[in-house]
């Protein structure tokens, strides 16, 4: 069965402090996707990758492809990354399979 | 300039009406999708069109009709509402149908009461 696990499910976490999302899947896939879902409810793909890792500012992904697994940290953490982050994999026909996500709170 | 637009946002409506929403994308892409996003926040892939084709198609009723005037367009028509069709439904835009990073758009909150 494909599907796509992620941990924690809610994160809650004080402003500066490192931050680290886990999310694995269960075949081999091309390429994952990580999306932060605003309060407001909209959705901003952050990373696609396929191996290795990827750096955007504050935000890094890594991969690991053998053990189908990939994280995504956040340094210095701040109140305005409160967000849900989703991982995403496409099995079969690049359909994307979405984990539930992760809710992560950042305190002043 | 919006990447990826929808309309309507908000969308409250009776049980039994039929609805439409509608998506467009001027990024030229060529793949385009629905997403259904439920109360618990989970999202799943409803269908997909590449260059105006059908090629993904979930398990959705049939009450759900996708249709894709263009590659640019890709509207949602329901029919026959029920209160479980409530969510937000968003569409998404991608360059192709491989390992494409994918735009989302702004969501449409539908309401069935």
């Amino acid at each position: 069965k494909n599907e796509v696990e992620q941990s924690p499910q809610n994160l809650t976490a004080q402003e500066g402090e490192f931050i680290t999302i886990n999310c694995s899947y269960s075949v081999g896939i091309s390429a994952l996707h990580w999306l932060q879902q605003h309060p407001g409810g909209g959705i901003v793909s952050l990373f696609m990758l396929s191996s290795g890792k990827k750096k955007h500012g504050r935000l890094i992904a890594t991969i690991n492809i053998q053990e189908k697994h990939s994280s995504l940290h956040i340094t210095a953490s701040h109140p305005r990354d409160s967000a849900v982050y989703i991982c995403a994999a496409p099995f079969g026909n690049e359909k994307l399979t979405f984990g539930t996500g992760t809710r992560l709170t950042i305190i002043p | 300039d919006t990447a990826v637009s929808q309309t309507p946002k908000y969308l409250v409506t009776q049980m039994g009406n039929d609805k439409s929403i509608k998506c467009e994308q001027n990024l030229g892409h060529d793949t385009m999708y629905w997403y259904k996003q439920d109360s618990k926040k989970f999202l799943k892939i409803m269908f997909s069109y590449n260059n105006k084709e059908l090629i993904i198609n979930e398990t959705v009723p049939n009450r759900f009709s996708p249709k894709s005037p263009d590659k640019a367009h890709l509207n949602l028509h329901i029919n026959s509402l029920e209160l479980g069709d409530s969510a937000v439904y968003f569409c998404a835009s991608s360059p192709g149908t491989g390992a494409f990073e994918q735009y989302f758009g702004p969501g449409t909150r539908l309401t069935v009461t």
